[in-house]
């Protein structure tokens, strides 16, 4: 069965350092999805791409945050200069064009020193 | 804004019973979908069911089934003969489907322990 995979599966960096979060999505879906969880609490929602471009993001997504898919398989979190703040679980997922259903990826730990 | 609100921080069950977890949530839309997510300590994000708002009848999937009321912007979900492995953070999580990105808004999320 295709899965969204994410690697690192954890990530540790010094405040300031700019961190990359990768995620292959299922190739033949078609949207894209960065959701973030700070320890105990709810995801949220980063941002949202669709046809190369960003369709929605969030207040959480300022400019520190930027997305890529470089080679078309491949979909990218960059955190250009990490907080403490940033800590947090980053989930990818996906979705289909004709289906509603987002698939997710096992997620990113992120720890911020 | 969408808003989603799941009233029940923890609830425990005693494996085979039957357990109810709630959700609310806040839309001026007509046209959205309904999910309950399930997160165990890995932390995968594992969806459980969805309901579409335009359907009256409840989902169902297996021991999992919904109760959607519509009217009162209630979205439940209903575990029978529940199991060790259910234990899990559960999510509740609305998409409004005119959305261009179509983002999942999520609940706080109720912590679900089955006891043997």
């Amino acid at each position: 069965e295709p899965e969204v995979t994410q690697t690192p599966s954890h990530q540790v960096t010094q405040m300031g350092q700019e961190v990359i979060l990768r995620c292959v999505p299922i190739s033949n879906h078609l949207y894209f999805y960065w959701y973030r969880q700070i320890l105990g609490q709810k995801v949220e929602f980063l941002v949202s791409f669709y046809n190369n471009e960003i369709s929605e993001k969030s207040e959480i997504f300022d400019d520190q945050f930027s997305v890529e898919r470089p080679d078309g398989s491949n979909f990218t979190l960059k955190i250009r200069s990490t907080k403490l703040e940033d800590s947090a679980m980053y989930f990818c997922a996906s979705r289909a064009g004709d289906y509603n259903e987002q698939f997710f990826g096992p997620g990113t730990r992120l720890t911020v020193l | 804004a969408q808003t989603v609100t799941q009233s029940q921080p923890e609830m425990s069950v005693q494996e085979a019973e039957t357990v109810t977890l709630s959700c609310t949530y806040d839309t001026s839309e007509n046209n959205y979908y309904l999910f309950w997510y399930k997160q165990p300590p890995s932390r995968q994000m594992i969806l459980v069911i969805r309901q579409e708002a335009y359907k009256q009848q409840n989902a169902t999937e297996n021991r999992f089934s919904v109760n959607f009321q519509k009217a009162a912007k209630s979205f439940s979900l209903k575990i029978s003969d529940s199991q060790l492995g259910d234990t899990a953070m559960y999510f509740c999580a609305f998409m409004n489907s005119v959305d261009y990105g179509n983002k999942l808004v999520f609940g706080a999320g109720t912590i679900l322990r089955v006891k043997s």
